[in-house]
């Protein structure tokens, strides 16, 4: 059971550069998230999908572009990256039942814009 | 505004007890998490609070008290796997997580 997989783990980038991260997930869940953390600061959230073809802004959206054409991916698109963007950006998704709306990461992708 | 406040970095040594707490302001509240992230890996889920009092899962327990807007994260028997950074999030009305930045938990033998 592979749970949330990102893809790709790193990428160095020039500013200026697209480039689209990939996240799947094989739980069925229909919440899907992208964070990113940095040093000293709690992870912000970037966009999030309540649901196929759903997309919605979250704390820090500016930059970022997402899709959600299938349930079980959720893309996000840099269309021109910028030094503020080095990051760690994590994918997570969440089932709808669960009251708690427990979260499952992926492992991560480290980002650095030059 | 809404904020979380963790403290930045803890020492313990193995085999002692920590207490790593968060204080929270947010619009609402639906509920508090802790996750534990070791470094360069995703954060995983620790526990949830919803209600007051302490709830105990083996060797760690955490602890809620709504109206002073407090939680704490206790860990037993400390062992050098525990050292990683431990994260208390809050749910607000919004059903919106709010992260603290995290506190760095280093084990020493």
């Amino acid at each position: 059971n592979a749970g949330v997989t990102q893809t790709p783990k790193f990428r160095v980038l020039k500013t200026g550069q697209s480039m689209t991260l990939l996240c799947a997930q094989d739980m069925n869940h229909e919440y899907m998230y992208w964070y990113r953390q940095d040093p000293g600061m709690g992870l912000r959230l970037i966009h999030y999908s309540v649901g196929e073809g759903t997309t919605a802004k979250g704390e820090v959206p500016d930059g970022y572009n997402v899709s959600r054409l299938k349930k079980q991916n959720f893309l996000l698109g840099l269309e021109s990256a910028a030094p503020s963007q080095t990051s760690v950006y994590f994918c997570a998704s969440s089932s709808k039942g669960d009251g708690a709306n427990v979260l499952t990461f992926g492992a991560g992708s480290r980002l650095t814009v030059l | 505004g809404q904020n979380i406040d963790q403290p930045t970095e803890m020492t313990a040594t193995e085999g002692a007890i920590v207490q790593i707490n968060c204080t929270y302001q947010t619009s609402g509240f639906n509920g508090l998490f802790w996750y534990q992230q070791h470094a360069g890996e995703a954060p995983t889920f620790l526990s949830y609070n919803v209600l007051d009092g302490l709830e105990e899962k083996g060797r760690f327990s955490s602890f809620l008290s709504r109206s002073k807007g407090y939680s704490y994260l206790l860990l037993k028997e400390l062992q050098m796997k525990d050292s990683a950074s431990y994260l208390c999030a809050t749910l607000d009305s919004n059903y919106q997580l709010i992260w603290g930045a995290g506190t760095k938990l280093i084990i020493k033998p």
